[in-house]
């Protein structure tokens, strides 16, 4: 069992409204990502991170952003939530020590009105 | 670009009755593989992974796959699918040395009882 953590686990929020999805992991893994999932469709990475006070952009643009000060904790943040943010959006881990393997959380479903 | 097919968007099958479900990758460098699962209610899990050595890859609960590396393939079987691997089955590709994890869109597994 992966100790990764994402609260909350579903989000029913207002246009124009702040909010900010928790990633928590207890394995000291260096890497975290965070993915977007539509309904039946493939895992898109909207952020990385190799390490504290590194992060970087992945392949699907987001207007999200992400902060990294503790290992453990991997904090995405919607400045203003619109319904095209409506999604799931999962955390994930991972450390040369388990040869990449990602960890993954139990997701945050949100639904932007 | 990189991409992931899995051929399959939906199975059903019965219990005791064999699977195979395919996966296609286009990247022309070194990859790690992965299928991942999610049963109904819980995180995304690892089944199997092939990073070097043996093509042929043994994972949790009696599943394996084979790693073709001249078709870019990399499909996971079972010879026998109980009720329980009712799940969600995708397949990921890493390019190794980078960040990049690649999902395909998932396989939606029912097996009846």
């Amino acid at each position: 069992e992966a100790d990764i953590y994402q609260t909350p686990r579903y989000l029913v929020i207002g246009t124009g409204k702040k909010i900010t999805l928790e990633c928590s992991q207890t394995m000291g893994h260096d890497k975290m990502y965070w993915y977007q999932q539509d309904p039946g469709m493939e895992l898109h990475l909207i952020h990385y991170s190799y390490g504290v006070n590194s992060t970087e952009k992945g392949d699907l643009s987001s207007e999200s952003t992400v902060s990294r000060i503790r290992t453990e904790h991997f904090p995405l943040t919607l400045e203003s939530a619109r319904p095209s943010h409506t999604s799931q959006y999962l955390c994930a881990s991972s450390d040369k020590r388990g040869g990449e393997t990602q960890y993954f959380g139990p997701g945050t479903r949100l639904l932007v009105l | 670009a990189q991409s992931v097919s899995q051929h399959n968007h939906h199975v059903i099958l019965s219990e005791a009755a064999s699977l195979e479900l395919g996966c296609n990758y286009s990247y022309g460098g070194t990859v790690n593989l992965f299928w991942y699962v999610q049963y109904p209610g819980q995180h995304l899990q690892l089944l199997l992974k092939y990073f070097s050595g043996d093509p042929l890859v043994k994972g949790i609960k009696g599943f394996e796959a084979e790693f073709i590396k001249s078709k870019f393939s990399f499909n996971l079987r079972k010879p026998s699918v109980q009720w329980s691997d009712t799940a969600e089955y995708f397949c990921a590709v890493n390019a190794v040395g980078t960040y990049k994890y690649i999902f395909g869109t998932g396989t939606r597994l029912k097996v009846l009882a």
